[in-house]
């Protein structure tokens, strides 16, 4: 079954570092999006990609934050100078149709960013 | 985009259905209704949607009234590995833009 993958699992970074999360969407998949979710606390949306452009963002999505699909295959999320509150668990999604209809969003398993 | 409101937390035995309710009053009447399923460190997987009446796959049962109003979740004979969080989400397109809700966090008993 396709999956969509994340990498790393894990990423541990010193406050105002630059990290970049990883994603490979499932293939025949053209939107994009990720998600955040602090411990104990809702998933939230951060941003939706298609056409290689930012379809969406949310208030939480300000200028430190960026997404690029540099190739065919990977989405990236990179947070440019993070702070402690960034630490959370990041979600990559995609789906196979637009928000023009409800339509599954297919998740990854994630990368825990811890922000020291 | 519709509010949805569902309980914190139920606990159930195993083997017991199980039946989650949403309340969605100000639901609009192009919204779709969907449910998915989170299991700790995990993303959220995609459960059931429904628009109207009685929908179900091999997973579950979702029941939608006339007035559409509220949803039900309905998991039947659940195990022990359907201790998860349930959200609902209610949406037309762009639904996957909102925070999810808080959920309802169902723990399975032994």
């Amino acid at each position: 079954e396709p999956e969509v993958t994340q990498t790393p699992s894990h990423q541990v970074t010193q406050m105002g570092q630059e990290v970049i999360l990883r994603c490979v969407p499932i293939s025949n998949h053209l939107y994009f999006y990720w998600y955040r979710q602090i411990l104990g606390q809702k998933v939230e949306f951060l941003v939706s990609f298609y056409n290689n452009e930012i379809s969406e963002k949310s208030e939480i999505f300000d200028d430190q934050f960026s997404v690029e699909r540099p190739d065919g295959s990977n989405f990236t999320l990179k947070i440019r100078s993070t702070k402690l509150e960034d630490s959370a668990m990041y979600f990559c999604a995609s789906s196979d149709s637009s928000g023009t209809g409800p339509e599954e969003l297919f998740f990854g398993s994630g990368t825990q960013l811890s922000v020291l | 985009l519709a509010k949805t409101t569902q309980p914190i937390s139920m606990d159930s035995y195993e083997g017991q259905e199980v039946n989650i309710t949403c309340s969605h009053n100000n639901i609009a009447t192009n919204d779709y209704i969907t449910w998915y399923q989170q299991f700790p460190s995990q993303g959220p997987r995609f459960i059931i949607q429904g628009y109207k009446t009685k929908v179900t796959n091999e997973v579950a049962s979702l029941f939608i009234p006339a007035d559409r109003k509220s949803s039900t979740l309905s998991l039947p004979r659940v195990s022990l590995s359907d201790t998860a969080v349930y959200y609902c989400l209610v949406g037309s397109g762009g639904y996957q833009k909102v925070t999810f809700g808080t959920g309802t966090k169902l723990q399975v008993i032994p």
